[in-house]
């Protein structure tokens, strides 16, 4: 398997432009989750889906943010409209029920945004 | 709320000196800590998990209920260990983690 797989790695845009990222889980994985990287917060969980069903989206920050995933194997991250402090690193990352409480988190390589 | 608190956003040691990382959080129930790593380069991924009370890579990290605490250590550092460290949290029925904003480690030679 190749891991979870983003798209696309890197994204430059301009401010009020809509932007969308996407995300394929390891196949079979149940769980998939959406978390942004800053400097300043480190790790923030934005949303997770359960067996393609939103958990919990209170990580979210704002309306202009929202995430789908319409079937087991494809998740999309949108924002529209974009703003410069939305520039960060995008994480999409999968996990498998029973593999612990918590479940080992296996992560793509990201999708670093920027907003000019 | 939980919450995962790692209080130094940079360590820099000498090759072969102590490393330890700081880890406190906070939760009312019965929480899952775990450490994930992240190489220059590459993905993030876990290094280690307090249920299963191994060693990786040299690393350990003991659970302290009482201090409310799960720090990462490494008797003898390398320069390969240079990395980010995220501390993470889960607990009951939310299978989502709560990372701490992370320590990068330098290690130099």
């Amino acid at each position: 398997d190749a891991g979870v797989i983003q798209s696309p790695r890197h994204e430059v845009t301009e401010m009020g432009q809509e932007v969308t990222l996407r995300c394929k889980p390891i196949s079979g994985h149940d769980y998939l989750f959406w978390y942004r990287q800053t400097m300043m917060r480190g790790l923030e969980l934005l949303i997770y889906f359960n067996n393609n069903v939103p958990i919990d989206d209170s990580g979210m920050p704002e309306d202009r943010f929202s995430a789908k995933m319409p079937n087991a194997s494809f998740s999309t991250l949108k924002i529209q409209p974009s703003e410069p402090r939305d520039s960060a690193v995008y994480f999409c990352a999968s996990s498998l029920l029973g593999q612990g409480r918590g479940g080992e988190l296996f992560f793509g390589e990201g999708s670093r945004l920027t907003v000019l | 709320a939980q919450r995962v608190t790692q209080p130094e956003k940079l360590l820099s040691v000498f090759k072969g000196a102590p490393v330890e990382l700081k880890c406190n959080y906070s939760y009312s129930g019965s929480p899952e800590l775990f450490w994930y790593v992240q190489y220059s380069r590459q993905r993030l991924q876990l290094l280690l998990r307090h249920i299963s009370r191994e060693s990786i890579k040299g690393f350990t990290a003991d659970l302290n209920k009482g201090e409310t605490s799960f720090h990462l250590k490494k008797p003898f550092a390398q320069e390969e260990d240079s990395a980010m460290y995220y501390c993470a949290l889960s607990n009951t029925g939310r299978r989502a983690l709560t990372f701490g904003s992370g320590t990068r480690l330098q290690v130099q030679p």
